[in-house]
């Protein structure tokens, strides 16, 4: 069946560098994605989304990539902090407000 | 905060009893999806209302059934529990088209 499914299931990074965290989705009817942040004991938080009819959103810190082509998306975290410190999950959603579907995750750990 | 409400936030109890969690979704947002998170895991998409109405089935069991009311509040109804139900459960809502979902801090179950 088709799926969201993530490349690295952990990642450490120093304090201060960049972080990017890794999605592959299999859906092609998929048009909307979206990055949430997760901590320990919390819901998801929405941290970022991009439709299919862009390749690149920026907002504060983060940077969500789409590639259509290879059917990958990517969320790139500046100057790494340790409040990043979470995992992250990618999803996507089809037109028709069918329900989002969630990727098995990224934990990220960051050094100080 | 993200708006969504749900209650309890933990719950424990034995095998074979039934539970009911309950979920207020953000101001305005018609649909209202819950999901399940089990120990360092992604959350699996278990049912989603609209308005009222069942919009989306996930891989939902049986015992499990759900129902949103006329002010758009929904219960998740988990009966003849086992030790493996023992997960995270979430709650979130949206408004219409391809948008974001809130979550809410979710209901930690714990059976024993």
């Amino acid at each position: 069946g088709e799926s969201v499914g993530l490349h690295l299931p952990t990642l450490s990074v120093q304090e201060g560098d960049n972080s990017i965290i890794n999605c592959a989705y299999s859906n092609s009817a998929s048009d909307y994605f979206i990055w949430y942040k997760q901590e320990s004991g919390k819901g998801p938080q929405f941290i970022i989304d991009i439709r299919s009819n862009m390749d690149k959103r920026q907002g504060q810190r983060v940077t969500v990539l789409l590639n259509k082509t290879v059917k990958h998306l990517s969320l790139q975290i500046a100057a790494t902090q340790p409040g990043d410190s979470a995992v992250y999950f990618c999803a996507e959603l089809n037109s028709g407000n069918t329900p989002l579907v969630f990727g098995k995750g990224t934990r990220l750990s960051v050094i100080a | 905060d993200s708006g969504v409400t749900q209650t309890p936030k933990h719950l424990i109890t034995a095998t074979g009893q039934r539970v009911t969690l309950r979920c207020s979704p953000r101001s305005g947002d018609l649909s209202v999806y819950w999901y399940q998170q089990s120990l360092d895991q992604g959350l699996q998409f278990l049912i989603q209302y609209y308005n009222g109405e069942e919009r989306a089935k996930g891989n939902i069991l049986e015992r499990f059934s759900a129902q949103q009311f006329p002010d758009l509040h929904s219960e998740l109804n988990l009966s003849s529990l086992e030790l493996g139900d023992s997960a995270l459960y979430f709650c979130a809502s949206s408004g219409q088209g391809n948008t974001e979902a809130f979550f809410g801090q979710g209901t930690r179950l714990t059976v024993v």
